[in-house]
């Protein structure tokens, strides 16, 4: 199984600014991903993160809210954009396949806790 | 539709078997899978099942799925205290994608 490391583990930051979550992984990954979990709910998948090319976002989200960048088969960013409370959320990075291989199992990373107040 | 069920809780006395139980709508389901999430962490992959398959055994763990009724259950045997947490059933619609649809998720409290 895949090894996922989320930075920072949790932050608490005020409306109106930004705030960038990387994740990286122990190893070349086929898929990267992006999931937020809002307070006492299931978690919602917000983009495929594309390596080399733009995000591909789920309906209601947006690359202006939530601009992703993927540089390399181990590493991703998710930014959240001028922060409101409703943001207030984990959003936890998601990996499938090992290198050029898809692969059915999908884990997930440690979660990065957002409180916006 | 988008719709993944569960129950939301479940208690059960330590040692005895827990079933929690998740229904879909898509008959499209590719794999389904059951996760586990601890207070304050990530999410673990404990097991998924192949839509062809009928049954997924791994130690104390047993998925039933039934793909007529679009119903998937996790069986865990002999139930600790550690077991405690919340489970989520996902299921994946299209094989090259990895956008998996999670239910609600099922807060299990085992008692001592």
């Amino acid at each position: 199984s895949a090894v996922i490391s989320q930075k920072p583990s949790r932050d608490i930051c005020q409306r109106g600014t930004s705030l960038t979550i990387q994740c990286q992984v122990d190893s070349q990954v086929t898929m990267m991903f992006w999931y937020r979990q809002q307070p006492g709910q299931s978690l919602t998948l917000i983009a495929t993160a594309n390596q080399g090319s733009e995000a591909t976002y789920e309906s209601g989200f947006v690359i202006d809210k939530f601009p992703i960048s993927r540089p390399n088969l181990t590493f991703s960013t998710l930014t959240v954009s001028n922060m409101s409370p409703e943001d207030s959320s984990i959003y936890l990075c998601s990996v499938g396949g090992s290198g050029t291989t898809i692969s059915y199992e999908q884990y997930f990373g440690p979660g990065t806790r957002l409180t916006v107040t | 539709g988008e719709d993944v069920e569960q129950s939301l809780f479940l208690s059960v006395r330590e040692g005895d078997s827990s079933v929690i139980n998740c229904t879909y709508t898509d008959s499209s389901s590719t794999y389904l899978y059951w996760y586990k999430q601890e207070p304050g962490a990530g999410l673990q992959l404990l097991t998924y099942i192949f839509s062809n398959m009928d049954m997924k055994q791994d130690q104390r763990l047993t998925v039933l799925l039934n793909k007529k009724d679009k119903h998937l259950s996790l069986r865990i045997a002999d139930t600790q205290t550690g077991d405690s947490a919340i489970y989520f059933c996902a299921e994946r619609r299209t094989s090259n994608t990895g956008k998996l649809i999670f239910g609600q998720g099922t807060t299990l409290q085992v008692k001592p």
